[in-house]
C-alpha cells in the first residue's frame, strides 16, 4: 500500500519567507510525527499528533514553527520568516497507535538562503 | 544525560566481520524499542524491534538488558549492503509514543 508521502521535496528559499511543507500519513494511522534532521546530525522531535488530542508541541525550536493536522489525515508544517538555520530535513512519520512503528516519508530538503 | 546514547561510529569492518553495537536509554520506565537503518540521504527504516527475550532476524540479533538500560545489534556476516547508520530508538514511556531517536551508530562495511 501507499506509504508515507511528502511534498515538496525540495524547497528552496530566502530568508525570511514562510514556507509549508505537507505530510500525508498512511491512511489509518492515528499518530503523525515530524521531525528535522540537520546535515550529518540525528533525528530532532519537533511535534507529535496523536488522534484527536491535544498536539505534544515540546519539540518546536522557536515560535516561528507551528504545525496543524486536519480531519486526522494531512498534516502542514509552517515555518514563519525563515532563517538559514532552519536549512535541514524535514521527515514525517505515522504510525497506527501509540509507540507503535514509524513509518517515515521520504522527507523534505529545505534550505534557506 | 541524553535519554537514548549511541557510539556515533564510524565502524570500519571488513566484509564477513561480525560487528555490535550498544545504545543505552536513561528512561527505565522504557517499554518499547528499536532499532532502525538509514542509509545516506533516506529516511530512517525499521531494522527490527527489541523484544524482552531478544530476537533474531537472519544475520541481525537484537538484545535488550533493563537492569543496565542497554540495548544491543550484532551483526554476523557484514555485507557490503549493510553500510548504514543505525538509530536506536526507545519509546518514552511518560509522554506517551513519542519515540527518541539516537544520534546514530555510522557502519561502513569495506571489501
Amino acid at each position: 500500500g501507499a506509504g508515507v508521502s511528502q511534498s515538496p521535496s525540495n524547497k528552496v528559499t530566502e530568508k525570511g519567507k514562510d514556507v509549508e511543507l505537507r505530510c500525508d500519513p498512511i491512511s489509518g494511522h492515528t499518530a503523525l510525527y515530524w521531525y528535522r534532521q540537520s546535515l550529518g546530525q540525528g533525528l530532532e522531535f519537533l511535534i507529535y499528533f496523536q488522534g484527536n488530542s491535544a498536539p505534544d508541541k515540546s519539540g518546536l525550536p522557536s515560535d516561528r514553527f507551528s504545525a496543524e493536522r486536519t480531519g486526522g489525515s494531512v498534516s502542514t508544517l509552517t515555518i514563519q520568516r525563515t532563517q538559514q538555520e532552519d536549512s535541514a530535513v524535514y521527515l514525517c512519520a505515522s504510525s497506527l497507535e501509540r509507540g507503535e512503528t514509524q513509518y517515515f516519508g521520504p522527507g523534505t530538503r529545505l534550505l534557506v538562503l | 544525560r541524553k535519554e537514548v546514547e549511541q557510539d556515533p561510529g564510524p565502524f570500519n569492518v571488513p566484509e564477513g566481520a561480525t560487528v555490535a553495537f550498544n545504545c543505552t536509554y536513561s528512561n527505565s520506565a522504557s517499554q518499547s524499542f528499536f532499532w532502525y537503518r538509514q542509509d545516506c540521504r533516506k529516511e530512517p527504516k525499521l531494522l527490527m524491534s527489541v523484544y524482552s527475550s531478544g530476537n533474531e532476524d537472519g544475520r541481525f540479533t537484537a538484545q535488550l538488558n533493563r537492569a543496565s538500560q542497554y540495548i544491543s545489534l550484532l551483526i554476523r556476516d557484514s555485507k557490503l549492503s549493510d553500510s548504514a547508520t543505525y538509530l536506536c530508538v526507545v519509546n518514552g514511556a511518560g509522554t506517551a509514543s513519542k519515540l527518541t531517536f539516537g544520534t546514530g551508530t555510522r557502519l561502513q562495511v569495506t571489501l
